[in-house]
């Protein structure tokens, strides 16, 4: 079965550093999304791609956080600098569909970043 | 915008039922159910796009009240493998982002 790739696995990085994600859906999968998740707490919404188009980032904090899905295929989440508060898993997911409204998401195994 | 789950944490012995909430402030096109076990990601249980709506998958079925804007998932007969956190995600009316509920986390021991 087709999945979502997501890299790296793991990512420590120090406050201040830049670091990126890397995410490639289910071929033929036109909407991509970025999820964080706090341990224990349900996935959080950052951002929605429609093809290479954002189509919601109202939950992106745009002053460090930047998305990009250039060719409408895979996506890079960047956070620069990063924060002890960005610690979290970053999952990443995709459906086909307009927009996925009626299509289940295929979720990515994420990469869980460590900021110190 | 986030749904409300609920309970946060049920504890069952193999065989039994539970039943898991969840709730909108806003009017809903669909509800969607995933489970996650510790250290994986989210899986996909369902989807329900019309109020009043049941589906089944295994012995897991939900049902969705579109005027009460909630949405319930039974677990019936329990097994080991059920145990997991269990999310709600829901879309609204006149949108297109899937927001997730708080989570309810399931143990089911023998």
């Amino acid at each position: 079965e087709a999945e979502v790739a997501q890299s790296p696995r793991y990512k420590i990085t120090e406050k201040s550093q830049a670091v990126a994600f890397w995410c490639d859906p289910i071929s033929g999968h036109a909407t991509l999304y970025w999820y964080r998740q706090i341990l224990g707490q349900g996935p959080e919404l950052l951002v929605q791609f429609q093809d290479e188009s954002v189509v919601d980032d109202s939950q992106l904090p745009k002053d460090r956080f930047s998305a990009e899905r250039l060719k409408g295929v895979d996506s890079t989440l960047k956070i620069q600098p990063a924060e002890l508060g960005d610690s979290a898993m970053y999952l990443c997911a995709s459906s086909s569909g307009t927009q996925g409204r009626n299509s289940p998401l295929h979720f990515g195994n994420g990469t869980r970043l460590t900021v110190t | 915008q986030q749904p409300v789950q609920s309970p946060q944490a049920v504890i069952l012995r193999e065989g039994e039922d539970a039943v898991i909430n969840c709730s909108s402030s806003k009017a809903l096109y669909s509800v969607h159910w995933y489970r996650q076990k510790h250290g994986e990601a989210p899986v996909f249980l369902m989807i329900l796009l019309k109020g009043g709506e049941q589906k089944g998958h295994e012995k897991i079925s939900a049902s969705f009240n579109e005027k009460k804007q909630q949405s319930s998932l039974y677990l019936t007969a329990s097994q080991l493998s059920y145990s997991g956190t269990y999310f709600c995600g829901s879309i609204q009316t006149g949108a297109n982002n899937l927001f997730f509920g708080t989570g309810t986390r399931l143990t089911v021991i023998p």
